[in-house]
This record gives C-alpha cells, structure tokens and sequence, in this order.
C-alpha cells in the first residue's frame, strides 16, 4: 500500500492568502484524522471523520479552519484566511477501525509558511 | 482531561548502548493505549509500539520495549543496542480504548546517537 498521501509537502504563501492542503488515506480505512505540529503547541488533533463524517472538530482553533472529506478517499483542510501563526506542519492519517489495538498511520505531512 | 508529560526534551545515548526514554500521564479512564511513535528528520510519524493497559505484560518490538506501570501513570520506552537510525524525536501518546479516537501526545524527546 502507498501510504496516507499528501500535498503538497510544502506550502508558502502570503497572509490572507486560501491555503488548501489535501489528504489520500489509505485505502479501505474508516477514519482520517488531520492533526498539527507547531513548537508551541506540539502534536494536537484539529478533526477527525468516520466514514466521510466529521465526529470530533472540537480542536479546530477557530472559523478560518474548514475540514472536508467528499468521499472515502480524498479529504481537504482549508485556512481562508491564512495568518503567519498558521506556519504548522499538518499531519493527516488513517486508521482502520476505532479502538482497541487500530494504529493511526501518519503520512508525510505538509509544512505550511504564512509569510 | 488527558494529559501526557516527557519530562526529557534531549537525550544522547552511545551506539550499542541503551537508553530509556520517560513518560508519564495523567486520566481517570481504565481502558486505554499507550503509544510511542518515532519522528526522525524526514518528520515521518512512526508507530514504535503500543500497549493495552489491561495487560499487565509489557510490550516488545525487537530491541524496543516498554516498562508500563499503571498504577503510577509511568509508561517508558528502554532502547537496547542503539543504532545510529534510532535519531530521532520520540513522542509518547494516550488514547481511550473506545469512544475517541483522539491521540493526545506529549512534547517529544530529541534522541541522539554518538558514533
């Protein structure tokens, strides 16, 4: 299997700019989660989905921030307007079931620079 | 609310020598899983090992195990014969057994092998 897939691996745009980062999990997975790493903040869940539905967005840091997830295997977190504390690296991964011993796969994430 | 401290941000260790990394938590949950996960530079998030806290036997993965103490919140990760691909940062992470899928992690442990 590829993996959890996204992109793009690199992203630097300017401050009020749309920034849409895009997330492939692995295939026959139920959940997809996106997560972000900054220094301050370390490693923290922003949503996760069941079956193409949001269950847990109660770590979105507030408006600016929209997750989708059109179908089962494509999933998109979108910042609009984007703003320099947004500079993260965004983390998506997949995990087959919930619970028990399930491991949440991570791909490669997305560093993000707002200038 | 879960917590997960590590209580080392650096750690160095000698080739073939071992080390132990610390990690400790804080829930008022009984059925839960404990993580460690390896991010060296590529920022690729690696699952290491897990454990179930209703086992009592302390998982192993090669040269990786854990000391899980319950009772004191204490999960640790012992790294035997360290290998120079062992650099890397190293993240303890909690989740409930079932109900949220949600992975809280601590701040990371910078791991370095000397030569």
């Amino acid at each position: 299997d590829a993996g959890v897939i996204q992109s793009p691996r690199h992203e630097v745009t300017e401050m009020g700019q749309e920034v849409t980062l895009r997330c492939k999990p692995i295939s026959g997975h139920d959940y997809l989660f996106w997560y972000r790493q900054t220094m301050m903040r370390g490693l923290e869940l922003l949503i996760y989905f069941n079956n193409n539905v949001p269950i847990d967005d109660s770590g979105m840091p507030e408006d600016r921030f929209s997750a989708k997830m059109p179908n089962a295997s494509f999933s998109t977190l979108k910042i609009q307007p984007s703003e320099p504390r947004d500079s993260a690296v965004y983390f998506c991964a997949s995990s087959l079931e919930a619970g028990g011993p399930n491991t949440q796969y991570f791909g490669p994430g997305t560093r993000l620079t707002v200038l | 609310a879960q917590t997960v401290t590590q209580s080392q941000p650096e750690m160095s260790v000698q080739e073939a020598e071992t080390v132990t990394l610390s990690c400790t938590y804080d829930t008022s949950e009984s059925d839960y899983y404990l993580f460690w996960y390896k991010q060296p530079p590529s920022r690729q998030m690696i699952l290491v090992i897990r454990q179930e806290a209703y086992k009592q036997q302390n998982a192993t993965e090669n040269r990786f195990s854990v000391n899980f103490q319950k009772a004191a919140k204490s999960f640790s990760l012992k790294i035997s014969d360290s290998q120079l691909g062992d650099a890397a940062m190293y993240f303890c992470a909690y989740r409930i057994n079932f109900g949220n899928e949600k992975l809280t992690f601590g701040t990371g442990t910078r791991l370095t092998i000397i030569p």
